[in-house]
């Protein structure tokens, strides 16, 4: 079964710190690893994607950092504020297949 | 969310009744998904369709069953409501089986 394994269950940052979000995966065929953010009562929504072809990219303070010898990708949230607090999905997938989330992560920035 | 429309967006139904849920899109996505999402599970595909009338089941598809007659319309069926089905259920699109776009979601009480 294709799985997706995402750590911690739950985050608490302090304002202006960095939150890190880690998501391993098993199967080598992924080839698009997006993270998604819920806020309460709202839809998940695409945050950040990467392919496996670049190691890194950047958006704003969010970072996806990837490693594919580890099968492993990770969220960086840099200068965490306040309106960040939400729950987290990483995700997989490669063309022709559903994505399989992560169980999320939920992030709570204290002011 | 732009584009998807969810319907009902809070049920409360009684076991053993019949259960419909709806998702209307915009968009003219071809990929249309249906997730349930529950805590420490993440969002678990149920069904997903790929066409007018092509559907198929995903990891948690007993007891749901799904149509789609026209592009813009998926439907999610309880045949039989059970308390396990009580859950947050979202819909979700896409054009290309990647990026997906979430609806706001139904939250479903069975009693």
């Amino acid at each position: 079964q294709q799985q997706v394994k995402q750590s911690p269950q739950s985050l608490i940052v302090q304002k202006g710190g960095i939150s890190i979000i880690n998501c391993a995966y098993e199967n080598t065929a992924f080839d698009y690893f997006p993270w998604y953010q819920q806020f309460p009562g709202k839809g998940p929504a695409l945050l950040i994607a990467i392919r496996p072809d670049v190691s890194e990219k950047k958006e704003g303070r969010f970072t996806i950092s990837f490693n594919k010898s580890a099968k492993q990708f990770s969220l960086h949230i840099m200068d965490s504020q306040p309106g960040d607090s939400a729950t987290y999905f990483c995700a997989a997938n490669r063309g022709g297949s559903r994505l399989t989330f992560g169980e999320g992560t939920q992030l709570t920035v204290n002011p | 969310d732009a584009g998807i429309t969810q319907s009902p967006r809070h049920k409360v139904t009684e076991t053993g009744t019949p259960v419909t849920l709806r998702c209307h899109q915009t968009e003219n996505h071809r990929y249309m998904y249906w997730y349930r999402q529950d805590p420490g599970h993440g969002l678990r595909l149920i069904h997903y369709s790929y066409g007018v009338k092509d559907t198929d089941k995903g990891e948690v598809s007993d007891g749901y069953s799904v149509s789609r007659s026209k592009t813009e319309d998926f439907l999610l069926t309880l045949e039989s409501a059970t308390s396990s089905q009580t859950s947050v259920y979202f819909c979700a699109i896409s054009d290309q089986d990647y990026g997906y776009t979430f609806g706001s979601g139904t939250r479903l009480t069975v009693v």
